[in-house]
């Protein structure tokens, strides 16, 4: 089974400090994903990458950036935290593919303060 | 306007009883559809995929697909208290490496 591992499962940060999350997938997927999930807003979509130092924008990207330095790992960086960042994080990783489905990892809850 | 559509719920049912939870979809060329179920707390989970039209079983799931009326629908037969979660219906549209999800749907089964 693909295991999608994220580093931290509850993180509690200051505003203004930068803050990193990491997401590291065992299975040699091409593709990976960093969502938020805030209560009555769904799943939104922050950024993702399909290959090593590519990233593409999602649908809510400011405040936030990645780093995909290998194939296995993908990171996201909030740059400057802030408190309207405290969030459920999820990463994921899905075959490249349109038959195949995400693989989601534990979640990182973040609290800003 | 929101690309993919579910009746947030809660949708509750008796134990025993079929639940059936219903998406809808605004891209016709859509391709592939997905079901996950997510417990309050937790990481959704894939529980489901179809890709063609008609029915796909799987134990006591059952995926519905019917590409013309652009909607997906998951039946759960024999329902239990725990399949009590939000079930997330997603889409890989045309084109998109990235599934788009619905809001869910809040299922509870009353024992």
């Amino acid at each position: 089974d693909v295991k999608v591992t994220q580093s931290s499962r509850y993180l509690v940060k200051r505003t203004g400090e930068k803050v990193f999350l990491e997401c590291v997938q065992d299975m040699d997927h091409e593709n990976m994903f960093w969502y938020r999930q805030d209560p009555g807003l769904g799943l939104r979509l922050i950024y993702f990458s399909y290959d090593v130092k590519m990233k593409e924008k999602g649908d809510i990207p400011e405040g936030y950036s990645v780093s995909r330095e290998k194939k296995e790992r993908f990171s996201l960086i909030l740059e400057s935290a802030s408190t309207n960042q405290t969030s459920m994080y999820l990463c994921a990783s899905r075959r490249q593919g349109t038959n195949y489905g995400y693989t989601f990892g534990s979640g990182t809850r973040l609290t800003v303060v | 306007q929101k690309e993919v559509e579910q009746n947030s719920g809660p949708l509750s049912v008796p134990e025993g009883a079929i639940a059936s939870l219903n998406c809808t979809y605004s891209d016709r060329v859509s391709q592939s559809f997905f079901w996950y179920r997510q417990y309050s707390g937790k990481s959704p989970e894939l529980i489901m995929s179809i890709y063609s039209n008609g029915d796909k079983e799987d134990g006591r799931f059952t995926a519905q697909l019917n590409k013309a009326s652009q909607y997906v629908s998951l039946l759960i037969r024999d329902s239990q208290p725990s399949d009590s979660a939000t079930y997330l219906c997603a889409v890989n549209e045309a084109g998109r490496r990235a599934l788009t999800f619905g809001s869910g749907t809040r299922l509870q089964v009353q024992p």
